[in-house]
């Protein structure tokens, strides 16, 4: 089984719609995050999560919000879909680390959202 | 000015090839830099990392940072098909990374 899986893979809205992209993770990490990738922009952070009670926006927070439901659980939402939230959203894991320890995040597989 | 800075693409490249890959960065408090590979319909996966300028080898691969001028590169000798992905260089510091916009390399046969 994925250490990190993502639902649903692909996903079709229409505009103003509520969407919720869930990511779970089975590697017993403690921080989280989501984000978006555009053809020309790469991968952009929308929220990252250091614990369960530790929630925190990225480059790219508008329009969007997150749920840390557990330590194995992080969901994004889209409250009112907009056309220009069409991409390819990533959810990722990490350890704990030290201050100047390397950070290797591990990818989900990807959500496909079309906001048409 | 974006922090990571990556050489444009597509690249196309006989199998065979050594292929050069590079990103500039502009932040100095960068702790650590890291070149992860992307196939197609996939996540992200850490090809190879290092927190100190000079050169990193893998196999195939050899990753170069250079804090001084800011410039991380990614050197892929005997290219092969399998190659054929995306690379995005990746830096940061207090557990969050920023990614360059990555590359599309393709490896013919």
């Amino acid at each position: 089984d994925a250490d990190v899986t993502q639902t649903p893979r692909n996903r079709i809205t229409k505009t103003g719609k509520r969407i919720m992209l869930e990511c779970s993770q089975t590697k017993g990490h403690d921080r989280m995050y989501w984000y978006r990738q555009d053809p020309g922009l790469g991968l952009r952070l929308i929220y990252y999560s250091f614990d369960v009670k530790d929630i925190n926006k990225g480059e790219i927070s508008d329009g969007y919000s997150v749920s840390r439901q557990a330590q194995a659980k992080f969901s994004l939402s889209l409250e009112s879909a907009i056309p220009n939230q069409t991409a390819l959203y990533f959810c990722a894991t990490s350890d704990r680390t030290a201050d100047r320890s390397y950070n290797e995040q591990f990818f989900g597989p990807g959500t496909r959202l079309t906001v048409l | 000015q974006k922090e990571v800075e990556q050489d444009p693409g597509p690249l196309s490249v006989p199998e065979g090839a050594i292929v050069s890959l590079n990103c500039t960065y502009s932040n100095s408090a960068f702790q650590y830099f890291m070149w992860y590979r992307q196939y197609s319909r996939k996540g992200p996966e850490l090809l190879m990392y290092t927190y100190s300028s000079g050169n990193k080898e893998d196999g195939r691969f050899t990753a170069q940072v250079d804090k001084s001028s800011k410039y991380i590169s990614l050197f892929i000798r005997d290219s092969q098909p399998s190659d054929s992905a995306t690379y995005l260089c990746a830096t940061g510091a207090n557990s969050k990374l920023t990614f360059g916009k990555g590359i599309t390399l393709s490896v013919r046969p």
